[in-house]
């Protein structure tokens, strides 16, 4: 069966640079929700789309932004590059049409390191 | 808005024993409750989930039960394997596609 693609699985920026993280959801999953996990600590909830429009916002920096495209794909665009920016992030979909179901299915996963 | 807590932290058992983890939750309003499973580096893999209308769930050795009054949710492993260790986060979520709220996590460490 298809799983989430994210792209690309690991990534090092220097600090301020610029990050863009992209993820591919289940087909037919019309609900994306972006999460950053730092080492040893939960997944924190950054931000979801629901057919193509911002539905949630979490504790998401104002130097990050993302967008849902009308192929359903999402990017998580992320600046001005912070040392405590490098994390794991992932993408996990959800939300098949008509079922009310909240089965979210993690994505690989983008290792973010920060130099 | 939500709150999770789950413990213990760490959890020792010999192969074969079971393993119970805890998780509170304080919104009423929450309805869906799902467990992954995590190994380091990996993602997130949902292993066994329950929804509010219901108060058990069992999938070979692995269950979960829901006390919705006390607003506490468990996942119960049988015949504990080494390849159970790993790092277990419960998670819980408001109706209608919301974000997924998790517990701190617990590592579980099986010993042959």
């Amino acid at each position: 069966a298809a799983g989430v693609i994210q792209s690309p699985r690991h990534l090092i920026k220097e600090k301020r640079e610029t990050a863009t993280l992209k993820c591919y959801p289940i087909p037919r999953h019309d609900t994306v929700y972006w999460y950053q996990q730092g080492p040893g600590q939960d997944p924190q909830f950054l931000i979801s789309f629901y057919e193509k429009m911002q539905s949630d916002k979490g504790s998401i920096p104002d130097r990050f932004s993302a967008q849902q495209f009308s192929d359903y794909h999402s990017e998580l665009n992320m600046s001005s590059l912070e040392l405590g920016d490098s994390a794991l992030y992932f993408c996990a979909s959800g939300g098949i049409a008509g079922t009310g179901y909240n089965e979210q299915f993690f994505g690989p996963g983008t290792r973010l390191t920060v130099l | 808005g939500e709150n999770v807590e789950q413990h213990p932290s760490t959890l020792s058992v010999q192969e074969g024993d079971s393993a119970v983890i805890k998780c509170t939750y304080s919104d009423s309003a929450s309805n869906y409750f799902p467990w992954y499973k995590q190994e380091l580096g990996k993602r997130p893999q949902l292993i066994i989930d329950i929804r509010s209308n219901v108060g058990e769930k069992k999938d070979q050795r692995i269950a979960v039960t829901l006390n919705k009054t006390a607003k506490h949710f468990s996942l119960h492993i049988t015949e504990t394997q080494p390849e159970d260790s790993a790092v277990y986060f419960c998670a819980a979520s408001l109706p209608g596609f919301q974000k997924l709220v998790f517990g701190t996590g617990t590592r579980l460490l099986v010993s042959p």
